[in-house]
């Protein structure tokens, strides 16, 4: 089946370096969404990417996607302790055509070491 | 506005029993699609409504359904429970179909 493969699985960082995780698809998406978990929460909305080649930045946050639409990535800068949680990529595939099914990636839990 | 509210938050259940999750969507939001999170499989999405219909489904066995009503509520339900159904069942609304989710805090389901 479709399914976006997201790593790593667990990273742990230092408060103030960077953070990056990584979404790939082996077939091409419409269009990916970024969410975050904080522990014991419930996913929450940080952007939708469309466009090839697309980079959006919020705040200490860039987003990108791959000029095949295939893959993104999540880079933080200067990580701190409210950068806790884990984040999800959430895929949909060109396929689907106008219905929604989000194929999330498996999650990349983020620790963020004072 | 009010968020997505999910009832009940915590329940549990045995074996062979069947449960009933509610979902309040967002005043105004026409979709709703519900996601089962577990710690080995990650969220996976269980089926999607619009304007009361079954829009698309996810690779669950039919013990899995759901409806949705004409204010948008919805509700899903498990027959015949199993002890790999205990997981946090999540409820997601959005304005369209490929608009943003807002997810709801949650339904945890504990099979006993």
């Amino acid at each position: 089946g479709q399914q976006v493969m997201q790593i790593p699985q667990y990273q742990h960082v230092q408060e103030g370096e960077d953070f990056t995780t990584y979404c790939n698809s082996s077939t091409t998406l419409s269009n990916i969404q970024w969410y975050k978990q904080r522990p014991g929460g419930h996913p929450v909305f940080l952007i939708q990417l469309v466009k090839s080649g697309e980079v959006k930045k919020q705040k200490r946050l860039t987003f990108q996607f791959g000029e095949a639409k295939k893959n993104s990535s999540l880079h933080i800068t200067a990580t701190q302790t409210t950068d806790v949680g884990t984040y999800f990529c959430a895929g949909q595939f060109e396929a689907s055509g106008s219905a929604r099914q989000l194929t999330f990636g498996s999650g990349t839990q983020l620790t963020v070491l004072p | 506005k009010a968020g997505v509210t999910q009832t009940p938050r915590y329940l549990i259940k045995t074996r062979g029993q069947q449960v009933t999750l509610s979902c309040s969507p967002i005043s105004g939001h026409r979709s709703v699609s519900w996601y089962q999170q577990t710690p080995g499989q990650g969220l996976q999405f269980l089926f999607e409504y619009f304007s009361e219909t079954q829009r698309n489904k996810g690779n669950f066995p039919g013990r899995f359904s759901g409806r949705q009503f004409s204010n948008s509520r919805s509700e899903m339900n498990v027959s015949t429970l199993e002890l790999g159904d205990s997981a946090l069942y999540l409820c997601a609304s959005s304005l369209s179909v490929t608009g943003e989710l807002f997810f709801g805090e949650g339904s945890r389901l504990t099979v006993l």
